[in-house]
């Protein structure tokens, strides 16, 4: 079993729909959190970090952990064409990020 | 305020070579860190340096070697390529461990 499992997806979706994207963990040792966001043939992005449970908000985008269930989530809302691409969940663990495998989004005109 | 910047942006290398890349981060930052980025393995980690010292190495051959430099920036060695060693390298800049953490646009390496 992968530390940090994610469902590749591809979730394809109209604009202006909320998106929920989601990853499930399985070490609980060293409990950050973080969403990139990673276009085509570029580099990951840094969305959100996150330490504690609950809820941590950045304009569209809502990160949320529930460290009771190991499960973490990124919420878009309003998505946009150009919210397209790669989302990858990570953990830190020991001085290294351990990612999931990364959601495909597709937001649809 | 500048990016991680890696260079070069793009390699072809043939088998049997060696190669470095090289990472700059941003200023400040401490915490070096490399990734392989594979579309059937996704992102692998590599290794992480801090202050000159590695702290924690993935689970790579001997052929995968970095060190870092007193002014923070870093390179990493891949010696005797081999086909599969054909990757995107993404390198990561922290201030320390626990705290965010940013990329660089990475070296997309290919080996023919």
């Amino acid at each position: 079993q992968k530390e940090v499992e994610q469902d590749p997806g591809p979730l394809s979706v109209p604009e202006g729909a909320i998106v929920s994207l989601n990853c499930t963990y399985s070490n609980s040792a060293f409990q950050y959190f973080m969403w990139y966001r990673q276009y085509s043939r570029k580099g990951p992005e840094l969305l959100m970090y996150t330490y504690s449970s609950g809820n941590k908000e950045d304009g569209r985008f809502t990160a949320q952990v529930d460290k009771s269930s190991k499960y973490i989530s990124l919420f878009i809302r309003d998505s946009q064409p150009s919210d397209s691409a790669t989302y990858l969940c990570a953990k830190d663990s020991s001085y290294k990020l351990i990612f999931g495998s990364g959601t495909r989004l597709l937001v649809r005109p | 305020k500048a990016g991680v910047t890696q260079t070069p942006r793009y390699l072809i290398k043939t088998r049997g070579q060696q190669v470095t890349l090289s990472c700059s981060p941003i200023s400040g930052h401490r915490s070096v860190s490399w990734y392989q980025q594979t579309p059937g393995q996704g992102l692998q980690f590599l290794f992480e340096y801090f202050s000159e010292t590695q702290r924690n190495k993935g689970n790579f051959p001997g052929r995968f070697s970095g060190r870092q430099f007193s002014n923070s920036r870093s390179e990493m060695n891949v010696s005797t390529l081999e086909l599969g060693d054909s990757a995107l390298y993404l390198c990561a800049s922290s201030v320390t461990a626990n705290t965010e953490a940013f990329f660089g646009q990475g070296t997309r390496l290919t080996v023919v």
